[in-house]
């Protein structure tokens, strides 16, 4: 059974800072990971969209990238902005087709 | 383009009752796959639709179903409610099936309250 796991669990920086956040899953076989963002109440926002052929994936200041050998990924951040602050979703899309989450990461940017 | 819209977006029901949440998907998407976010369970997946077929289904009671229509927009129905269905229900929409790599996009959620 598919896990995955978001460490750590919140994370605080000022503003300015680069960061990492991390996600590990426990089954290779899976089609691509997806990295999100929630805001309080809100639904969910795609950042990034890893295939399981690529390694990494770029948008703006987010740098994802994928292991699927060690069953790893990160979700790096530069130059971190107050606005950036929200939970941080990783997901993993495997055989079945549904989405399996981790529990996130929430980050707080201070100005 | 327009992106998901789940209506309603709040609703307050009391235990017992029964509830029925929709999800327009975005244009050309044929796959809507539904998921619940608690704070303890985190988000769980509920059921995939795709050509108004149920291809995929999580491990939820049967209490909860759903359904596709033509146009593929999507509704899903909670029987019975118990305060543990209490949740955000997310709604997500991509081109393909099950066994496609295709990016999800989410709505906003339907808050769904039960007292």
């Amino acid at each position: 059974k598919q896990e995955v796991t978001q460490i750590p669990a919140a994370l605080s920086v000022p503003e300015g800072e680069n960061l990492v956040l991390n996600c590990s899953f426990t089954d290779s076989a899976i089609y691509n990971l997806q990295w999100f963002r929630q805001d309080p109440g809100k639904g969910l926002t795609s950042l990034l969209l890893i295939q399981s052929s690529q390694r990494e994936q770029t948008s703006g200041r987010l740098n994802a990238s994928l292991d699927k050998s060690s069953g790893r990924s990160t979700l790096y951040i530069a130059a971190s902005q107050p606005g950036d602050s929200a939970t941080y979703l990783c997901a993993v899309r495997g055989s079945q087709g549904n989405l399996i989450f981790g529990k996130g990461t929430k980050l707080s940017v201070k100005p | 383009k327009a992106g998901v819209t789940q209506t309603p977006r709040y609703l307050i029901k009391t235990r017992g009752q029964q509830v029925t949440l929709s999800c327009s998907p975005i244009s050309g998407h044929r796959s809507v796959s539904w998921y619940q976010q608690t704070p303890g369970q985190g988000l769980q997946f509920l059921f995939e639709y795709f050509s108004e077929t149920q291809r995929n289904k999580g491990n939820f009671p049967g209490r909860f179903s759903g359904r596709q229509f033509s146009n593929s927009r999507s509704e899903m129905n909670v029987s019975t409610l118990e305060l543990g269905d209490s949740a955000l229900y997310l709604c997500a929409s991509s081109f393909g099936g099950r066994t496609s790599s295709y990016e999800q996009y989410f709505g906003p959620g339907t808050r769904l309250t039960v007292t």
